[in-house]
């Protein structure tokens, strides 16, 4: 069975200050990572995925995420965190064709 | 990029009554759709997968003949959710699987709000 974990319920960082949202898997055969923000009363939006490739994945806002197999980890990170990135973040994990499963969600809080 | 719309956003209605919900893949093909539930402050929960033509395969626990899940054309899925309590107050999600590419795209969501 595929699961997600996001192991920070809330991650406050000082605006301007580098950020990492925490997540780990476990799925049989090769991970689908994908990582997702959601503001309140929104749906999901797409930030980045690692299908293959190089472990090092860039997405959308300066976010990027790092796919390390041996720690089966899919952190995402921002160098510099702005007021604006304050949200929901879901990280979630599929394998071939099956469905995806989410992980929790990490608030992130930026601060001023 | 591509769009997947959720109608209506926002839904009140009173207990007893039948609630559809429409998701629609505006400028894709989608043989797949997929309906999740989120709970307040919660993550997502597959309630079903929806593929066009044939009939939707539940997750455990997800009662199917109370969300009812309809997938008609290749770019349209209904949520039906019958006969409404409190209980089934949510935020509904969809997403759809593009039959290009095989991306996945969300819906901006549906907040129900049951009497």
């Amino acid at each position: 069975a595929q699961s997600v974990a996001q192991p920070e319920d809330q991650v406050n960082v000082a605006e301007g200050n580098p950020l990492t949202v925490k997540c780990t898997y476990s799925v049989s055969g090769n991970p689908y990572l994908f990582w997702y923000v959601q503001y309140p009363n929104r749906g999901l939006q797409f930030l980045l995925k690692y299908i293959t490739g190089d472990n090092l994945v860039k997405g959308s806002y300066g976010f990027e995420a790092e796919f390390n197999k041996s720690q089966t980890s899919f952190h995402l990170k921002k160098p510099s965190a702005l007021v604006s990135d304050s949200a929901l973040y879901f990280c979630a994990v599929r394998s071939g064709n099956t469905p995806l499963v989410f992980g929790k969600g990490t608030r992130l809080s930026v601060i001023a | 990029g591509a769009v997947v719309s959720q109608h209506p956003s926002w839904v009140i209605c009173k207990s007893g009554t039948s609630v559809k919900i429409e998701c629609r893949s505006l400028d894709f093909q989608a043989t797949t759709m997929f309906w999740y539930r989120q709970f307040p402050k919660q993550s997502l929960m597959l309630m079903a997968t929806s593929n066009e033509g044939s009939k939707a395969t539940y997750e455990q626990g997800v009662e199917k003949d109370k969300f009812l899940i309809n997938h008609a054309s290749l770019t349209l899925s209904t949520l039906t959710v019958t006969s409404a309590h409190p209980e089934d107050s949510s935020f509904y999600i969809c997403s759809a699987r593009s039959m290009g590419s095989g991306e996945l795209f969300f819906g901006e969501g549906s907040r129900l709000t049951v009497l």
